[in-house]
């Protein structure tokens, strides 16, 4: 069966200071790729997918990410944080041929510190 | 575009009550919708896929009798939570799929729904 991990549970940075959240997937064949983030309460906001083609995706609101194939990673990255970005992060894979169902990883929550 | 709601967004019942949730999808059509279960601080974790015009399938040890899920239009799915008690407390999402345009196959996510038993 897929999986998904996000090593890090928690994490923290300077406000302005660079980002990177991990995710790994198992899975035999290249799955569809997603990152979400959801605030206190509230659902998913997609922040940006891969699906095929250039493995540099960009997103909303500045963040970006990279499928590696060779590391089944799609790591999330931000040059700058802003204190706005504070929020859960969720990255999910899905497959094609189960109708594209969502597996998530367990989720990175981003502090901002001033 | 794209966009998905649920209704109610908070709802708080007595033990022993029925509680139903309903996922719109606002301006597209979905043959396929998914309800998702979100404990606090913990991961969206798959509940079922809702299918319009068929039985929903649900995932492993999910009771099929406690959370009873109506797809009856393309438009529409709801989640009924039978005989509610307090361990069914949590936050439930629904998302559905679109078949449309560049949106192929993507998942449109609702805001959620927060249900408490008392």
């Amino acid at each position: 069966a897929q999986s998904v991990t996000q090593p890090d549970i928690h994490i923290t940075v300077s406000e302005g200071a660079s980002l990177e959240l991990r995710c790994n997937y198992s899975y035999g064949a290249t799955p569809y790729l997603f990152w979400y983030v959801q605030s206190p309460g509230q659902g998913l906001q997609l922040l940006l997918k891969y699906f095929s083609g250039d493995t540099l995706v960009q997103g909303i609101k500045g963040f970006e990410a990279e499928f590696k194939r060779s590391q089944s990673s799609f790591n999330l990255r931000k040059p700058s944080v802003h204190w706005s970005d504070a929020a859960e992060y969720f990255c999910a894979v899905g497959f094609l041929d189960a109708g594209n169902m969502l597996t998530f990883g367990g989720g990175t929550r981003l502090m901002v510190k001033p | 575009g794209a966009v998905v709601s649920q209704h109610p967004s908070w709802v708080i019942c007595k033990s022993g009550t029925s509680v139903k949730i309903e996922c719109r999808s606002l301006d597209f059509q979905a043959t396929t919708m998914f309800w998702y279960r979100q404990f606090p601080k913990q991961s969206l974790m798959l509940m079922a896929t809702s299918n319009e015009g068929s039985k929903a399938t649900y995932e492993q040890g999910v009771e099929k009798d406690k959370f009873l899920i109506n797809h009856a239009s393309l438009t529409l799915s709801t989640l009924t939570v039978t005989s509610a008690h307090p361990e069914d407390s949590s936050f439930y999402i629904c998302s559905a799929r679109s078949l449309a345009g560049a949106n192929y196959n993507e998942q449109f996510f609702g805001p959620g729904t927060r249900l408490t038993v008392l």
